[in-house]
């Protein structure tokens, strides 16, 4: 079945650096998601962007989409220790109904 | 504080033990998921409500029983589990099933079979 594959599975930067995780997939998509989540919590969503959008911004997240390599990358800026945690990438498969099937994630470790 | 409660936080049981797991909602949503997160797996998605209806069951052991008595709650009942099931298991809800919709999620049951 079709899975959103993190790259890399472990990440490991200073305060202030910028923190870039990859995501792939296998079939279209009609959008695709990224999700956190802290270590003993659950998954925090994140950001939602559509097959039609190329890029899109929050607060210091940008993700953006390419569908032609079915790939997505999160890119967090000036990053902090707060922002300690996995990511997840989330994409949807029709199966009669659609789902989020997510990917194993990248664990990021911002030290101080 | 995401909208969604699980308790409990943590539980220890026995294979031959029954159990209960429980998520409430204080969004209005009306979807409602269970999932299991293994170490080093992707999440699985296990069971879908909508509108208290089951729409998705992903090949599922029947020692795991869901059930959603009304849109704000949604049970996991456990029973003769295997310690391969040890996991945390995550529910999730959504304003309703389809794939614009961002999901919240619990902070999950740690769940431990001896």
């Amino acid at each position: 079945s079709q899975q959103g594959e993190e790259d890399p599975q472990a990440l490991s930067i200073q305060e202030g650096e910028n923190a870039t995780m990859n995501c792939s997939y296998k079939t279209s998509i009609n959008n695709l998601q990224w999700y956190r989540q802290n270590s003993g919590r659950g998954l925090v969503h994140l950001i939602l962007i559509r097959s039609n959008e190329r890029e899109k911004h929050s607060g210091r997240l940008r993700v953006t989409l390419d569908t032609s390599k079915k790939s997505s990358s999160l890119l967090i800026t000036a990053s902090r220790a707060a922002d300690t945690a996995s990511y997840f990438c989330a994409t949807v498969v029709d199966t009669g109904f659609q789902k989020l099937v997510f990917g194993t994630g990248t664990r990021l470790l911002v030290s101080p | 504080e995401t909208g969604v409660t699980q308790t409990p936080r943590h539980l220890v049981m026995g294979m031959t033990n029954k159990k209960s797991l429980k998520c409430e909602q204080h969004l209005g949503h009306n979807a409602m998921y269970w999932y299991k997160q293994s170490a080093k797996k992707p999440l699985e998605l296990m069971f879908v409500y909508s509108l208290e209806e089951r729409v998705e069951n992903n090949s599922v052991p029947s020692r795991f029983s869901p059930e959603c008595p009304n849109s704000s709650h949604l049970f996991l009942h456990l029973h003769t589990l295997q310690p391969e099931d040890s996991a945390l298991y995550l529910c999730a809800s959504s304003q309703m099933v389809g794939s614009n919709q961002p999901q919240h999620f619990g902070d999950g049951t740690r769940l431990s079979i001896l």
